[in-house]
């Protein structure tokens, strides 16, 4: 099947730098990506909708200053957490859609663990 | 808008015994259905998914699971559990060009 990544997979920084995540999709195009977010023992909350060469969708409650997603090419997206804060600690998933249709396979990434000191 | 309930939140089941996870879904239409495992400190794998056609679908590893629009249920279902299933499972519903909403997730413990 199809394999994103995401690079980093871990990372711990102080309180009030930027992070930023990678997501790739590596064999295949993605026109259409998505940023989760996870804490322990919870389930996946949308963050935000990134397509191609658009300006992400950003969920109710989120940031976008503070979350900043940048989705340049059909293979790779980014989110930045800036200023980042001890409250900002979490697992970072991304997935890619596969096609068009909303019933298209969405590929997940393995995730990315970021502690925020 | 669309919800997910999966009204375990953790489960333990025998190895050799069968597992049943369930999810209860809230949306209008038909939707779109989904069931994904995720091992510790791992993103999603999908299992299965459903979005027309027979009610019963088959997926990796050995699951299925059964579309009952009368009762808004997605029931995964394997009938022989091993110990490398442990792991948790999450059901989640597509509705539209919207993204999908993902339930808690059941934590499936699978004892000796």
């Amino acid at each position: 099947g199809a394999v994103v990544s995401q690079h980093p997979s871990w990372v711990i920084c102080k309180s009030g730098t930027s992070v930023k995540i990678e997501c790739r999709s590596l064999d295949f195009q993605a026109t259409t990506m998505f940023w989760y977010r996870q804490f322990p023992k919870q389930s996946l909350m949308l963050m935000a909708t990134s397509n191609e060469g658009s300006k992400a969708t950003y969920e109710q409650g989120v940031e976008k200053d503070k979350f900043l997603i940048n989705h340049a090419s059909l293979t790779l997206s980014t989110l930045t957490v800036t200023s980042a804060h001890p409250e900002d600690s979490s697992f970072y998933i991304c997935s890619a859609r596969l096609g068009q249709e909303p019933y298209n396979e969405q590929f997940f990434g393995p995730g990315t663990r970021l502690t925020v000191l | 808008a669309q919800s997910v309930t999966q009204p375990d939140i953790h489960i333990t089941v025998s190895e050799g015994a069968s597992l049943e996870l369930r999810c209860n879904y809230s949306y209008g239409a038909t939707p779109y259905l989904f069931w994904y495992v995720q091992s510790p400190g791992q993103g999603l794998q999908l299992l299965l998914k459903y979005f027309s056609g027979d009610t019963l679908v088959q997926g990796i590893k050995g699951f299925e699971a059964e579309f009952k629009r009368s009762q808004s249920s997605f029931n995964l279902r394997k009938p022989s559990v091993h110990w490398s299933d442990a792991a948790e499972y999450f059901c989640a519903v597509g509705a539209g060009y919207s993204t999908l909403t993902f339930g808690k997730g059941t934590m499936l413990l699978v004892s000796p």
